[in-house]
Formats: C-alpha cells, structure tokens, sequence
C-alpha cells in the first residue's frame, strides 16, 4: 500500500519560503508509471494543482504560481520537495502531496495534508 | 485555463435515492481526462471516477460516470450513509490542471 506523508512547517512568515517534503512508502518513487505532484486547497479557491515532479526530474507548473514555485525529488531517499517562495496570506492553504498515474491521469493516492498559515 | 463549472452546489437527498452530479468544461477536455474526487471532512480527496468513467480501485458499481467533450456526470444509483461527501471533478488533459468548486451530497 502506498503511503505520502506531508512535512514542514506549519507558519511561515510573509514574504519567505514555504517549504514542504513529501515522503514516499510502499512505493518507489522512481517509478516510469507515475507523476508525484502538490496541490493544495483552501476555502476560498477549492483544490487547486501547483504542479508535478517526474522521477527522472522534468517538472510541470501551474502558470500562476511558476514564477515562485520549484519541485524537486530526491529518488534515493524516496521523497520530493514543494518550495514556493514570496509567498502572502493568499498562500495559506492545506497542502496535499499526492501520486499521480501517467496514463490515465488520476491522483491515486494522497497524503493526509498539512496546513501551511502564511502570518507573521 | 479549462473552467470547471459542478451543479448544483448542494444536492440534498435521502439514503437509498439516486444522486446525478453535473460538471460542465469551459473548453473541450482531451481524451476525457476527467476524474471525479470524494472528500470527506478532515481527509483527502478519494479517486471515485477517472477516464469519465473508469470506476477507481475500492468504488462500488452504484458509482458511474459519463460524459465527453465539455459534459460530464457522476451518478451515484443509491446513496449509501457513507456516499454523502463532497465530490469535486478535475481535468488533466490541459495545463493546468483544473479542478470544478465541487457538489455537497447533503442527507435530506
């Protein structure tokens, strides 16, 4: 069974860097059959995607938040990385780290989310 | 971007009644990459639906989807105590990436 599990600091001031680790179990992130990717949700917006990690390191991004926005995967460690910077109010929101299937497209697994509050 | 437009918003109905979810594209949608998300309070989305109607692993038959082009449509034949959640459809076939701002299944 495949496991994510979120990690990183729950507060982060306005202005700096939102950093998240999402670790893998139960699966090899270096597998050709999926994209690990980041989305988050808030009240206001819903579920929005921020983007994708392929094992081999190509990334996907949302338009809106490229400018700030780098994902990166660490394949011996089983684990991949969200860091948005700049970030305001507007960035706080849970944020869930989640696998996506290459072919068919669907987030099949998630974790369980964590709660980022941008505030100083 | 793709829109993602759900109704109705809230769909309040009685355990053992048929529930039908509407989620309308702005723009046709690739290969329909629609997918259809449950989410419960205080968890994560559950994959329900992907390929518009492809039932995930662990989803009952009363779940089924439809639907091509700008269309699509969740039904569930007969709500189960544990049917009513919030169901979201997200598209996958443009970047970015666009989920709908989801249906309450609501118990009348």
């Amino acid at each position: 069974q495949v496991h994510l599990q979120e990690s990183g600091p729950g507060v982060v001031k306005p202005s700096e860097t939102l950093s998240l680790t999402c670790t893998v179990s139960g699966g090899a992130i270096s597998s050709s059959d999926y994209y690990w990717g980041w989305v988050r949700q808030t009240p206001g917006k819903g579920l929005e995607w921020i983007g994708n990690i392929f094992y081999g390191g190509n990334t996907y991004y949302n338009p809106s938040l490229n400018s700030r926005l780098t994902i990166s995967v660490d394949t011996s460690r089983n684990r991949f990385f969200l860091k948005l910077n700049s970030v305001t109010a507007a960035d706080t929101a849970v944020y869930y780290c989640a696998r996506q299937e290459r072919w068919v497209h669907v987030f099949d697994y998630w974790g369980q989310g964590t709660l980022v509050t941008v505030s100083s | 971007e793709i829109v993602l437009t759900q109704s109705p918003g809230t769909l309040s109905l009685s355990p053992g009644e048929r529930a039908t979810l509407s989620c309308r594209a702005s723009q046709n949608v690739t290969d329909s990459y629609i997918a259809w998300y449950q989410q419960k309070p205080g968890q994560a989305p559950r994959p329900v639906i992907y390929g518009a109607s492809n039932r995930a692993t662990g989803i009952p038959a009363r779940f089924s989807g439809s639907g091509s082009g700008t269309d699509f449509t969740l039904t569930i034949s007969r709500l189960e105590p544990g049917d009513f959640a919030l169901y979201y459809c997200q598209q996958s076939g443009s970047s970015p990436q666009t989920f709908g701002q989801g249906t309450k299944v609501e118990i009348k």
